[in-house]
């Protein structure tokens, strides 16, 4: 089982309309979560970080559930700024030392 | 303030050449990570410095060597290229050692082995 696995994708939404990404982890030792964004050709940048409490930042939602090792991210009314690739990440640390492990991400295109 | 600045940006190397991709973190940040991140793959971690001492070491080959200088700058190098090592390699820093809010990246070195 891959450590993060995500939604294979693409996802292909018109404007305005909310979509969801899942995201789940193997470890159970894993301390915290985020949701990065890479737009293409481009380094990923922090989206947001992930509580048990959920969270939530203009029209992004992100959730999690440590029971079922599931993470979510939420969008509402989709724009089309927000075509790009979403990786769900989680902290891992261990004897390899500490370090962000990926998803493949999951591709979002946002058409007018 | 500059953000994670990594060079050179793009390089064009051939099998069995060796590369040194360099990397300079935000101000104050004392942890220095490296990922490899394979065209339609989320980024691979490889190294972790911290305080210029290895932290932490991904599964990748001993080809791949890293150090932190004592300006908190690390570089990144690989030797004996193969063409499976064409990728974009991405630098990261982080102020703490356990990343609890996450990196900031620079823009990547692109590698093409030939």
């Amino acid at each position: 089982r891959k450590e993060v696995e995500q939604d294979p994708g693409p996802f292909n939404v018109p404007e305005g309309a909310t979509v969801a990404f899942n995201c789940t982890y193997s470890n159970s030792a894993s301390q915290s979560f985020f949701w990065y964004r890479q737009d293409c050709r481009k380094e990923p940048k922090l989206l947001m970080s992930v509580y048990s409490s959920g969270n939530e930042d203009g029209r992004f939602t992100a959730q999690l559930n440590r029971a079922s090792q599931y993470i979510s991210l939420l969008i509402r009314d989709s724009k089309l700024s927000d075509s790009a690739t979403y990786l769900c990440v989680v902290n891992v640390g261990g004897q390899a030392g500490t370090a962000l492990i990926f998803g493949k991400g999951t591709t979002l295109s946002v058409s007018s | 303030d500059a953000g994670v600045t990594q060079s050179p940006t793009h390089l064009i190397k051939t099998r069995g050449q060796h590369v040194t991709l360099r990397c300079s973190p935000i101000s104050g940040h004392k942890s220095v990570s490296w990922y490899q991140q394979v065209l339609g793959q989320g980024p691979q971690f490889i190294f972790q410095y911290y305080e210029k001492e290895e932290r932490g070491r991904g599964n990748f080959p001993d080809r791949f060597s890293a150090r932190q200088f004592p300006n908190y700058s690390s570089e990144l190098n690989v030797n004996a290229l193969l063409l499976g090592d064409s990728a974009l390699y991405l630098c990261a820093s982080s102020f703490d050692w356990d990343f609890r809010y996450g990196y900031t990246f620079g823009s990547g070195t692109r590698l093409t082995v030939v």
